[in-house]
Parts: structure tokens; C-alpha cells; sequence
């Protein structure tokens, strides 16, 4: 089954509104989750590393005020888009490590957001 | 260069062949080498996990790792129509840490 759960898994809303998106991982502690982008027939592009407890680390050219990224406890981020236009339309990926473990990432099953 | 190179195909066999995709990279330092399949409007599927060269097998798939010539592989024995889907290849320096992916191969098997 499914060791991390996105939601939701697609969401439609007019431009100017802030869309908030979740990931959480189910049935284990996760001190960092990775928030992905992906346009179509392309590869995912990391926007962000989300940190438990801390600020998240943003990659270049990723606009921290846009994309806001809380990681509140050991399960649990959240991606806002905050006053989404159409261009923000896409699909939002996120995965998360096992902490302390060498076992690989598992991703949530993804959110496509378009925006009108 | 990308520090990662996948070919996207896309790649059309027909069903019951052997497919074979592959990725080189450029960072020696990667060590933990991943495969996934992702279908359509999905999150990705981790398919297979490799940790250094070797290989390493499930079922119809097949994972290799070649480190000496910075070169991995994953094998599909038997293909389905529902092998059709975009294959991944992942990298990473530690375990849990970010990871580098190809541009993706996508997949048709034809029944």
C-alpha cells in the first residue's frame, strides 16, 4: 500500500486563489520531504526540500514567497501556492526518505493543479 | 551536460519482448541507484533499488549497475501492455538524500 499520501490529487480553482497541498507519511517519520513539479512529458524538476522544524530549502529560480512550504511535525508538509495564475498549472509531486534508514524514497501519487 | 542522460524514447516494442533502458551519469560519487515506473497522472512507483554496482533481479525486471563506466540498466523480460509507462532512472550521493533523475523513457508495449 501507499507510504505516502498526497492531497488532494487534483484540484481546479480560479486565478488569485491560494491552493494548499499535503503530503504525509504514513507509517513512518520523515525529518525531510522533497516537493517536485512536473510539466508534461518532462521529468520532475525538485523545487524545494521541505526540513522538520526548520526553514525548507528552495532551488534556484523558486520563488519562496509563491511556493510556501511548512513542515510542521514528522509526517506531515504542506505546499501553498499562494495567488496562483494559470502558468502555476502543473502537477506537484512530493517524496519523503525513511529517516534513518537506507531505504529509498517513495513518492505521493501527485497533485495536478490547474488554475482558470 | 546533465549530470544525468536518459533517452525518452518514446520506445514501442511488442508484447512479450525484452526491453532494455538504460542512463549514464557523470558523478562518481552517486551510490544508490533507483528505477521507476510512473503511469500517466501518477506519482511515481519505486520499481527497483540498487546500493553500488551488481545486479539484482524481481521477477521479470532486472536491475545492473556498471559504477566503472557510470552506467545502469533495467531489463523488462516478457513485456505487458501494462509495462507501457515512463521509466525512471534516479540517483543519489547518500541514502535520503535528493535525488537525480534522467529525463524519463516512455514506454509502449502493443499487444
Amino acid at each position: 500500500g501507499a507510504v505516502v499520501s498526497q492531497h488532494p490529487s487534483w484540484v481546479i480553482c480560479k486565478s488569485g486563489t491560494s491552493v494548499k497541498i499535503e503530503c504525509r507519511s504514513l507509517d513512518f517519520q520523515a525529518t525531510t520531504m522533497f516537493w517536485y513539479r512536473q510539466f508534461p512529458k518532462q521529468s520532475l524538476m525538485l523545487m524545494a526540500t521541505s526540513n522538520e522544524g526548520s526553514k525548507a530549502t528552495y532551488e534556484q529560480g523558486v520563488e519562496k514567497d509563491k511556493f510556501l512550504i511548512n513542515h510542521a511535525s514528522l509526517t506531515l508538509s504542506t505546499l501553498t501556492v499562494t495567488s496562483a495564475h494559470p502558468e502555476d498549472s502543473s502537477f506537484y509531486i512530493c517524496s519523503a526518505p525513511r529517516r534513518d534508514s537506507n531505504q529509498p524514497q517513495h513518492f505521493g501519487d501527485g497533485t495536478r493543479l490547474s488554475i482558470l | 551536460q546533465k549530470e544525468v542522460e536518459q533517452d525518452p524514447g518514446p520506445l514501442s516494442v511488442p508484447e512479450g519482448a525484452i526491453v532494455s533502458l538504460n542512463c549514464t551519469y557523470s558523478n562518481s560519487a552517486f551510490q544508490y541507484f533507483m528505477w521507476y515506473r510512473q503511469y500517466s497522472r501518477k506519482g511515481p512507483e519505486l520499481l527497483m533499488y540498487t546500493y553500488s554496482s551488481g545486479n539484482k533481479e524481481d521477477g521479470r525486471f532486472t536491475a545492473q549497475v556498471d559504477k566503472s563506466s557510470k552506467y545502469i540498466s533495467l531489463f523488462i523480460r516478457d513485456s505487458q501492455p501494462s509495462d507501457s509507462a515512463t521509466y525512471l532512472c534516479a540517483m543519489t550521493e547518500t541514502s535520503g538524500s535528493r535525488l537525480t533523475f534522467g529525463e524519463g523513457t516512455q514506454l509502449t508495449v502493443n499487444p
